[in-house]
């Protein structure tokens, strides 16, 4: 069992350039996150996908944009990378169904250096 | 919008000793979640305890205890009999009431030090 898994694991980019953070679960949850880790800052929600075809802005959504391709899959996208995005980027899922409140899982998340 | 204030930024505890960890929220809900997440330096994210509101009891798991003030809106992590694995950032973290639109918001988080 796989749980959540991300790639890349590390990337550099430079300023100006685009690209794709990939996301995963196999856990059959219905909702999937995106944060950023910032020293000092704690986990901060960059968007959310509360299930299947639809997503939501978190706290700090500019600059990114998100997909939620399918039960699965939830891709954060950099259009225009700059180096105020240089963080640790976690995914996260958890099921949420009825009115118990689950765990939530966690990636092991991916290292982002904007140069 | 809920706050979740952890005001102190690192700690350090000798081996085999107890160590606590304060945390405090900001919140008009009455009914709600409240968990304790550690990072080792791998990063990844391990769910350490979780505190529903509507219990009294205070949530144990083996070293890993918490004291719940519902009314002080504090909730602090007891670690019991420190142990070199538990050096990590250990973050508190907030949910709102169930729901598929309930989020997290995390506190800053602290650094534990376990001295050997």
């Amino acid at each position: 069992n796989a749980g959540v898994t991300q790639t890349p694991k590390f990337q550099v980019l430079k300023t100006g350039q685009s690209m794709t953070l990939q996301c995963a679960q196999d856990m059959n949850h219905n909702s999937m996150y995106w944060y950023r880790q910032d020293p000092g800052m704690g986990l901060r929600l960059i968007y959310y996908s509360a299930s299947e075809g639809t997503t939501d802005k978190g706290e700090v959504p500019n600059g990114y944009n998100v997909s939620r391709l399918n039960k699965r899959e939830f891709s954060l996208r950099l259009e225009s990378a700059a180096p105020s995005q240089t963080s640790v980027y976690f995914c996260a899922s958890r099921r949420t169904s009825g009115s118990k409140s689950y765990e939530q899982y966690f990636g092991p998340g991916t290292r982002l250096t904007v140069t | 919008a809920q706050t979740v204030t952890q005001s102190q930024p690192e700690m350090s505890v000798q081996e085999a000793e107890t160590v606590t960890l304060s945390c405090t929220y900001d919140t008009s809900e009455s009914d709600y979640y409240l968990f304790w997440y550690k990072q080792p330096p791998s990063r990844q994210m391990i769910l350490v305890i979780r505190q529903e509101a509507y219990k009294q009891q205070n949530a144990t798991e083996n070293r890993f205890s918490v004291n719940f003030q519902k009314a002080a809106k504090s909730f602090s992590l007891k670690i019991s009999d420190s142990q070199l694995g538990d050096a990590a950032m250990y973050f508190c973290a907030y949910r709102s009431p169930t729901g598929a639109n309930s989020k997290l918001t995390f506190g800053k988080g602290i650094t534990l030090s376990v001295r050997p």
